[in-house]
């Protein structure tokens, strides 16, 4: 059972770079989340995706995009980079309902120098 | 707007020691409500959940009980061991408002530390 699985663990960036954080869900789950956490700010919701073909801005989305590619994947992209991006960057899935709880991967530690 | 607030950390107790983390919510509706625990280097985990009023989830030999009235849904387990060292979160998830998305909300952890 992989469950939600998170690509790259790990991430060194210099300011102005790009990079694109993948997610995969094997649970044919409808909601994918991006989450970011930092020390003392809990968790923050970047963007979400209610559905297939759907994606939301969170509390914290300034500075990132996404692509709902398909059921199963979820993308997180930094087009430019900046140290405030710093962080673990967590997706997760979830059946949708109200009922449903959400399944983490095992988290992006991105470090932006 | 939904709110769930968590007692601050770090806890720190002794193994065999009685543990309650405080959690108390705002909802506009009628959340179910879950206990998350994160280890170190991990995502989070679904620990336990209730999904209405009076309900108890437990798991693990940690509880806790739905309470409406209060707007409350502390944890608690009897005897801590030191494997339980992490951080544990409370959320809620409301129904939407009528052609609004669910999205979760969460408190912003307590950290928990048990010494031998």
């Amino acid at each position: 059972n992989a469950g939600v699985t998170q690509t790259p663990k790990f991430q060194v960036l210099k300011t102005g770079q790009s990079m694109t954080l993948q997610c995969a869900q094997d649970m044919n789950h409808n909601s994918m989340y991006w989450y970011r956490q930092d020390p003392g700010m809990g968790l923050r919701l970047i963007y979400y995706s209610a559905s297939e073909g759907t994606t939301d801005k969170g509390e914290v989305p300034n500075g990132y995009n996404v692509s709902r590619l398909n059921k199963r994947e979820f993308s997180l992209r930094l087009e430019s980079a900046a140290p405030s991006q710093t962080s673990v960057y967590f997706c997760a899935s979830s059946g949708g309902s109200p009922n449903s709880p959400l399944h983490f991967g095992n988290g992006t530690r991105l470090t932006v120098t | 707007g939904n709110s769930v607030t968590q007692m601050e950390g770090p806890v720190t107790l002794s193994e065999e020691a009685f543990l309650t983390i405080n959690c108390t919510y705002t909802a506009t509706g009628y959340p179910s409500l879950f206990w998350y625990v994160q280890y170190p280097g991990e995502g989070l985990q679904l620990l336990l959940k209730a999904t209405k009023a009076d309900d108890k989830g437990s798991n693990k030999g940690f509880e806790a009980t739905y309470r409406k009235e209060t707007t409350s849904f502390h944890l608690e387990k009897g005897s801590v061991q030191v494997s339980d060292s992490a951080v544990y979160f409370c959320a809620l998830s409301d129904p939407p408002t009528s052609g609004g998305s669910y999205i979760p909300t969460f408190g912003r952890g307590t950290s928990l530390i048990v010494h031998p």
